[in-house]
């Protein structure tokens, strides 16, 4: 069975700081894992997608994260904060013909 | 803009009563899943459909139905609505090239989803 914790359920970074944000996965196959994020009121957007090529994976907007098999891990990171980046952060995982499981969500606050 | 359509945007209804969210993919995906978010499950996947049959079922209730039609668009319809029905409803399609090539699972596009209130 598939399954995804992320580890915190509110970040609050200052703007131009770095970004973490943290998922840890669980799958019995090699899975695909996605970062997505929404915005208030607004849909899903896909940040990034990982499945089984380059193992750090870039994505829109400076963000980026890395696969890491001995961790099970595939945090998010970005350099620098922006205020627009304030939204909901969904941490995916999916094994192949299996529909997404979704994180709890990591809300990201920006501070001027 | 993904490229999926969902109406109505907001539908606010009473317990009891039934209500249709319809849902089109992107021009030229044959795969449509619906989601369902709420405060206290969080997004939780319900029902996967392929061109046009059921593939996958997920924490649907018996009181949920969905079907996908010959032009690929799809529809959910919730019925007997109770108040913890109230949430955001997102549908998502795909291509599922990917899949049948073993490269993975495909990127899954949202829509901007149906707010249900349930009063």
């Amino acid at each position: 069975a598939q399954s995804v914790t992320q580890l915190d359920s509110h970040v609050s970074v200052s703007e131009g700081t770095p970004v973490l944000l943290r998922c840890n996965y669980s799958s019995s196959y090699s899975p695909s894992l996605f970062w997505y994020v929404q915005h208030p009121n607004k849909g899903l957007q896909l940040l990034l997608k990982y499945t089984s090529a380059a193992t750090l994976v870039k994505g829109i907007n400076g963000f980026e994260a890395e696969f890491k098999k001995s961790e099970t891990s595939f945090h998010l990171t970005k350099p620098s904060a922006h205020m627009s980046d304030a939204a909901e952060y969904f941490c995916v995982v999916s094994e192949a013909w299996r529909a997404l499981t979704f994180g709890s969500g990591t809300r990201l606050q920006v501070q001027p | 803009d993904s490229g999926v359509t969902q109406t109505p945007k907001h539908l606010i209804t009473a317990t009891g009563q039934r209500v249709t969210l319809r849902c089109s993919p992107r021009s030229g995906d044959l795969s449509v899943y619906w989601y369902q978010q709420s405060l206290d499950q969080g997004l939780q996947f319900l029902i996967h459909y392929y061109n046009g049959e059921e593939r996958a079922k997920g924490n649907i209730l018996e009181r949920f139905s969905a079907q996908q039609f010959p032009d690929l668009h799809s529809e959910l319809n919730l019925s007997s609505l109770e108040l913890g029905d109230s949430a955001l409803y997102f549908c998502a399609s795909s291509v599922e090239a990917a899949q049948r090539e073993g490269r993975g699972t495909d990127t899954q596009y949202f829509g901007p989803g149906t707010r249900l209130t349930v009063l």
